[in-house]
């Protein structure tokens, strides 16, 4: 059972570059939800979805989109890279919402912006 | 808006004792509360989940408590040893919509000594 897996593991970017982090997990999971980890900050959720193309914004939203047209993929685009994005990304799924079963947090994407 | 914050921000113990690392949260309409150990450059792992009806939950030399009225968690280690070296994590869910997700805490770094 993989889980959540998130690719690239890393990842250096320059200034406007755009990428997507890919989020993947087989537990058949409704709710998938984002999340960035900066030092002194915490981890803070970014956008989540609630089902497959259903899509909602967290508390640092801007900059990044999301899509879910599957039940099984969640990928965070960034459109035009800002050295203000360099952070850990993780991505989480959950069996509804945390309600009952908890998250489960993939191993997370290290990305830089220069 | 919800606050969670943990106390000690970084903790050193010899091994073999017993510890206690503490989670408050201000808003106490909570649905439950989740425990994560978080190891250097790694994904979060869950290791308890405490549902907003329940006081405690126990997992081998881990026992987390809940106190929701006074919007308190600890998280007791049992004869600690070196390999729980780690950040621990608490992170809650509000009452009325799971879809808002986790809310941290900014983690207890913890150090067993040899």
């Amino acid at each position: 059972n993989a889980g959540v897996t998130q690719t690239p593991k890393f990842q250096v970017l320059k200034t406007g570059q755009s990428m997507t982090l890919q989020c993947a997990q087989d537990m058949n999971h409704e709710y998938m939800s984002w999340y960035r980890q900066d030092p002194g900050m915490g981890l803070r959720l970014i956008h989540y979805s609630v089902g497959a193309g259903i899509t909602d914004q967290g508390e640092v939203p801007n900059g990044y989109n999301v899509s879910r047209s599957t039940t099984e993929d969640f990928p965070l685009r960034l459109l035009s890279a800002a050295p203000s994005q360099t952070s850990v990304y993780f991505c989480a799924s959950s069996l509804q919402g945390g309600y009952s079963y908890g998250y489960t947090f993939g191993s997370g994407t290290r990305l830089t912006v220069v | 808006k919800q606050e969670v914050t943990q106390i000690p921000a970084a903790l050193s113990v010899p091994e073999g004792e017993n510890l206690v690392l503490n989670c408050s949260f201000t808003d106490s309409a909570i649905y439950n509360l989740q425990w994560f150990r978080q190891d250097p450059g790694k994904g979060l792992t869950s290791l308890l989940l405490i549902q907003s009806s329940q006081r405690e939950q126990t997992s081998g030399r881990l026992n987390a408590s809940l106190d929701k009225s006074s919007g308190r968690s600890t998280l007791y280690i049992a004869a600690s040893q070196p390999g729980d070296s780690a950040t621990y994590l608490c992170a809650v869910v509000l009452s009325g919509g799971g879809a808002d997700g986790l809310t941290f805490g900014k983690g207890t770094h913890l150090i067993i000594q040899p």
